[in-house]
């Protein structure tokens, strides 16, 4: 099994539509989730941790699932600037490393 | 955060060569790793960089081929030896301040081997 599983997607939806992203993750030690968006051709760039109690940033909500180790994105009001690919990472357990999920791409349609 | 200027931000190389990549950080930062991402795939780890010692390999990635250099806490080089064009690749640095906070990634190095 991955370390890390996400839909490759891509997801093509309209403006305005609301989106949600899975990742499963096979650590249950993992103590670390992040989202990054990787816009082409460029470096990843982090969106926002993920947080036990989820968070919310704006748009964008993120929640953990402990029990059945999955994270989860969700994008309401998509915008057309919303799309790109993201990434889920995922500490491993006891060291400094990010393990990377496939990437789930995003495609917000006019 | 950390900023990080990692060069050249591309390059062509011919088969056989090598090629040596420099990450420069403006603070010190205790980790740094070297990735790799292939066309259409996402990031791979290739090694953790360590600071006063040997680098620390993914499975499947061996130091003849990827060897890298910590010579102190801001600076690494990664060396993608005797290429082939199954090396053309993105490679990014990336660091790591504290365990479990966000990793900062370079702007990536595009290395195409014809």
């Amino acid at each position: 099994r991955k370390e890390v599983e996400q839909d490759p997607g891509p997801f093509n939806v309209p403006e305005g539509a609301t989106v949600a992203f899975n990742c499963t993750y096979s650590n249950s030690a993992s103590q670390s989730f992040f989202w990054y968006r990787q816009d082409c051709r460029k470096e990843p760039k982090l969106l926002m941790s993920v947080y036990s109690s989820g968070n919310e940033d704006g748009r964008f909500t993120a929640q953990l699932n402990r029990a059945s180790q999955y994270i989860s994105l969700l994008i309401r009001d998509s915008k057309l600037s919303d799309s790109a690919t993201y990434l889920c990472v995922v500490n491993r357990p006891g060291t400094y490393k990010y393990i990377f999920g496939t990437g789930t791409r995003l495609k917000v349609l006019a | 955060s950390a900023v990080i200027s990692q060069k050249p931000s591309r390059d062509i190389c011919q088969r056989g060569t090598s090629l040596t990549i420099q990450c420069q950080v403006d603070s010190q930062v205790t980790m740094m790793f070297w990735y790799r991402q292939q066309p259409g795939q996402s990031l791979t780890l290739i090694a953790t960089a360590n600071q006063g010692s040997e680098a620390t390999y993914e499975s499947g990635f061996v130091i003849d081929k990827f060897p890298i250099s910590r010579p102190n806490l801001t600076f690494s080089t990664l060396t993608v030896s005797n290429m082939s064009p199954e090396d053309s690749s993105i490679y990014l640095c990336s660091v790591g301040t504290q365990m479990n906070t966000e990793a900062f990634f370079g702007q990536g190095t595009r290395l195409t081997v014809v």
